[in-house]
């Protein structure tokens, strides 16, 4: 079985401060995990994707994300936050032949 | 290109109806994928397409009706839907059906079903 959590359905943050968006899995195998964007009336974009490459993953946009074994964790992070970031974001896991998306997180950027 | 495109954009249907959804890609990928999405809920998967044949059914009450003529497309035909069906549908795709593989996603159909 596989699983993802976000933790937070919204996080808002001020222009210019840093994102962090949470993601725990969980899998009996080890998983790919992705994290996705979607902007209001559209389909999701990719913004990156572990696969055990490297635990430190960028990605496009200034985000990236770092997994953590010990932690179960894939938390998405961004220095500095932009007006254009505000969106929905879901983490995924595919640890099998099916992607599982988490809950989602609405991140919204104030002036 | 690297788009999957999907028409139309916005439908609206009577529970009477009988209506289809259309996707294209142009990107030589060989699985498709249907998913379907209520407002503020993550995507939930219909179906998958691996090589033009249906690979995985999640469930899908046979109001839904998947096909995919070739490899560029794939459509879902839709008839006697209920109100509760009213949601967005994304297509997807991706090269194969790897773990590791991402999706690339339509832009969606808007379903209100009335």
């Amino acid at each position: 079985a596989q699983s993802v959590t976000q933790l937070g359905s919204h996080v808002s943050v001020s222009e210019g401060a840093l994102v962090l968006l949470r993601c725990n899995y969980s899998s009996s195998v080890p998983p790919y995990l992705f994290w996705y964007v979607q902007y209001p009336n559209q389909g999701l974009q990719l913004l990156l994707k572990y696969t055990s490459a490297a635990t430190l993953v960028k990605g496009i946009n200034g985000f990236e994300a770092e997994f953590k074994k010990s932690e179960t964790s894939f938390h998405l992070t961004k220095p500095s936050a932009h007006m254009s970031d505000a969106a929905e974001y879901f983490c995924a896991i595919n640890a099998g032949n099916m992607l599982t998306f988490g809950g989602g997180t609405r991140l919204m950027v104030k002036p | 290109d690297t788009e999957v495109t999907q028409t139309p954009k916005h439908l609206v249907m009577g529970m009477t109806n009988k209506k289809s959804l259309k996707c294209e890609q142009h990107m030589g990928h060989r699985a498709m994928y249907w998913y379907k999405q209520k407002a503020k809920k993550p995507p939930e998967l219909m179906f998958v397409y691996s090589y033009e044949k249906l690979s995985i059914n999640e469930s899908v009450p046979s109001r839904f009706s998947p096909e995919c003529p070739n490899s560029s497309l794939l459509n879902l035909h839709l008839h006697a839907l209920q109100p509760e069906d009213s949601a967005l549908y994304l297509c997807a795709s991706s090269p194969d059906r790897k773990v590791n593989e991402k999706l690339f996603f339509g832009s969606g159909t808007q379903l209100s079903v009335l």
